[in-house]
């Protein structure tokens, strides 16, 4: 597609509640990156994925947060028994990697899923 | 470890001051070197990038110059406008791509 495109945009749930967002990145853009945004603050690394496969999962901050990207293109973050503190923006962005390529190693954002734990 | 520090804010200026967002980084190696800018309401876009010592990124009038010896990516725009008022983001490259905390810029009339 022409931009990263994440869903939901809004989500509201219970506490203890399951969650997937979704994310469907830039045709032909091999890297995924999740970050997490709570007001005010930057971008918080969760899991960068290269392919199919997860090549950074040391943000996510503990094992109720799981995410997947099977064919190598869309990735799910999911998000088991959700506490009110998982309550934030979930940003998904993705890049192409190389050398001396314009436009490479650059990421673009999706405009998030916005995560809300009652 | 690694890491990027920006200057807190939040900053208020007048339409057409001057701007100085300071950013500083830690690194093993050469990352490349990034300011992201979020207007309100919408996502994070890319503002300008440099992936070498001394490469200057420049756009829409701001400009980043890479000091490897100061470690250093500051941003800077001559006269700012109101229609630049966003939260502005340092970030460099990496597995993670580091971001720092923002600073919320608000430009009046």
């Amino acid at each position: 597609g022409a931009g990263v495109s994440q869903t939901p945009s809004n989500k509201v749930t219970e506490k203890g509640k399951y969650v997937e967002l979704r994310c469907d990145p830039i045709s032909g853009h091999t890297a995924l990156y999740w970050y997490r945004q709570s007001l005010g603050q930057g971008p918080e690394f969760l899991i960068y994925f290269q392919g199919t496969g997860a090549a950074d999962d040391s943000g996510l901050p503990n094992d109720r947060f799981f995410a997947v990207r099977p064919e190598g293109s869309v990735s799910t973050l999911k998000i088991q028994r959700t506490e009110r503190g998982d309550s934030a923006v979930y940003l998904c962005a993705s890049s192409f990697m190389g050398q001396g390529v314009r436009g490479a190693n650059v990421l673009t954002f999706g405009a998030g899923s916005r995560l809300t734990v009652l | 470890g690694d890491s990027v520090t920006q200057m807190e804010g939040p900053v208020t200026l007048s339409e057409e001051a001057f701007l100085t967002i300071n950013c500083t980084y830690t690194a093993t190696g050469y990352p490349s070197l990034f300011w992201y800018v979020q207007y309100p309401g919408e996502g994070l876009q890319l503002l300008l990038k440099a992936t070498k010592a001394d490469d200057k990124g420049s756009n829409k009038g701001f400009e980043a110059t890479y000091r490897k010896e100061t470690t250093s990516f500051h941003l800077e725009k001559g006269s700012v406008q109101v229609s630049d008022s966003a939260v502005y983001f340092c970030a460099r490259s990496g597995n993670q791509f580091y971001f720092g905390t923002g600073t919320s810029l608000t430009v009046i009339p």
